[in-house]
């Protein structure tokens, strides 16, 4: 079975803060994502990356960043938390065979104060 | 044009029905479809997954998509209440793009 875990399953931080979301993947998958979802606006996708060192801009990249320096963990960055990144955070993967067949992380609920 | 919709919910039934939960798509160039659970403050787990049009099947579910119409469905027979959850139905984004487009999600409620 696919397993996508996350750092942290709760977290609270300050306005201003810099905040580490960490994700890894133990099925060598090549994709991976990180998506918010927030009530009425469903999965929003903010990065992913096709490979190490690679990434690409989802939806909503503003006021993220990622790193990817291993093929099975992928790191969100919030530079300097706000109010509105409150939210529940999803990392995925997916292999270039199953390109669609993304499999969830349990998501980190972050709030910011 | 990338856009999914689907009816919120909530959605309630009595334990055994049969739950019928929809989508439809805008965008003709969609070949993927499919269908998270996300019980909640938990992430979305896949549940089904299909090319193109037809029918699939996997135990009491089974998916439908009618590229005709642009529809697809998620049926899921002698429902349980562990089947309550909020339902995801998911397309790709056409144009080769790595992106899912997703629906915003349909609550389900199974009364024991």
């Amino acid at each position: 079975d696919v397993k996508v875990t996350q750092s942290s399953r709760y977290l609270v931080k300050r306005t201003g803060e810099k905040v580490f979301l960490e994700c890894v993947q133990d099925m060598d998958h090549e994709n991976m994502f990180w998506y918010r979802q927030d009530p009425g606006l469903g999965l929003r996708l903010i990065y992913f990356s096709y490979d190490v060192k690679m990434k690409e801009k989802g939806d909503i990249p503003e006021g993220y960043s990622v790193s990817r320096e291993k093929k099975e963990r992928f790191s969100l960055i919030l530079e300097s938390a706000s109010t509105n990144q409150t939210s529940m955070y999803l990392c995925a993967s997916s292999s270039w065979t199953g390109l669609y067949e993304q499999y969830f992380g349990p998501g980190t609920r972050l709030t910011v104060t | 044009q990338k856009e999914v919709e689907q009816d919120p919910g909530p959605l309630s039934v009595p334990e055994g029905a049969i739950v019928s939960l929809n989508c439809t798509y805008s965008n003709s160039a969609f070949q993927y479809f499919m269908w998270y659970r996300q019980y909640s403050r938990k992430g979305p787990e896949l549940l089904m997954y299909t090319y193109s049009s037809g029918n699939k099947e996997d135990g009491r579910f089974t998916a439908q998509v009618d590229k005709s119409s642009k529809y697809i469905s998620l049926f899921i027979r002698d429902s349980q209440p562990s089947d309550s959850a909020t339902y995801l139905c998911a397309t790709d984004s056409g144009a080769g793009s790595y992106q899912l487009t997703f629906g915003k999600g349909t609550k389900l409620s199974v009364i024991p």
